[in-house]
């Protein structure tokens, strides 16, 4: 089945230790978003690839990277973690080319600990 | 600009009873219209959306949901409840021509055995 991959479920990492979290997709989507989601929160959207243009949210902090080396994958890097970044963090992608174009499709999370 | 307003950040049903999750929008444009489902540490999964077409939307697991353009409503409702349905639902608008996603703050639905 076509589906959004997120490595690991589970993450946990000291204080001020880079952690990168993995996405892939096989759905083939031009889009694909990072969301940050605390406890009983909405997720809150820290930025977006179309295609191989990067977009980021005004207020996402600068610890905060990405990369997308290619449709498949994208990554989510935070270069120095504190405490505050302990989240969920979710995947998703949509595609602009079909009628609905907007509905996004979310992988499984990855959860975050900072230690 | 867009927004969504859930109205009830908590609902308790009885199993077998129906649900009712209400949920509010503004849109400049005709929007797209979505409720999400988020069980315990996992992912958002999609439960039904509209587009413009049907304005009654049915969705997966006899969830379905109205648009009412006169209200700017979207409510999501379900003729008896599972206890399996127990989890946070999200409502959500897009804008036409705007990849991103405006999600409500949720509504955590509990199911009383």
């Amino acid at each position: 089945d076509a589906m959004v991959i997120q490595n690991p479920r589970y993450q946990v990492t000291q204080f001020g230790k880079p952690v990168t979290l993995s996405c892939s997709q096989t759905l083939n989507h031009n889009v694909m978003y990072w969301y940050q989601q605390k406890s009983s929160q909405a997720p809150k959207l820290l930025f977006h690839y179309y295609d191989k243009d990067f977009n980021n949210e005004a207020d996402t902090p600068d610890n905060f990277q990405s990369r997308r080396p290619n449709t498949s994958f994208c990554f989510l890097d935070i270069r120095s973690p504190g405490l505050g970044d302990a989240a969920m963090y979710l995947c998703a992608t949509s595609s602009p080319s079909g009628y609905s174009y907007n509905e996004q499709f979310f992988g499984p999370g990855t959860r975050l600990t900072v230690l | 600009a867009q927004s969504v307003t859930q109205l009830d950040s908590h609902v308790s049903v009885s199993e077998g009873t129906p649900v009712l999750l209400r949920c509010n929008y503004s849109s400049s444009y005709s929007p797209s219209l979505f409720w999400y489902v988020q069980h315990p540490n996992k992912g958002l999964q999609l439960l039904l959306k509209y587009t413009s077409a049907a304005t009654l939307v049915k969705g997966i697991n006899g969830f379905e949901a109205e648009f009412k353009k006169s209200e700017t409503s979207f409510h999501l409702t379900k003729p008896s409840a599972h206890m399996s349905d127990a989890a946070e639902y999200f409502c959500v608008v897009a804008g036409f021509g705007n990849e991103k996603l405006t999600f409500g703050t949720g509504t955590r639905l509990t199911i009383i055995p």
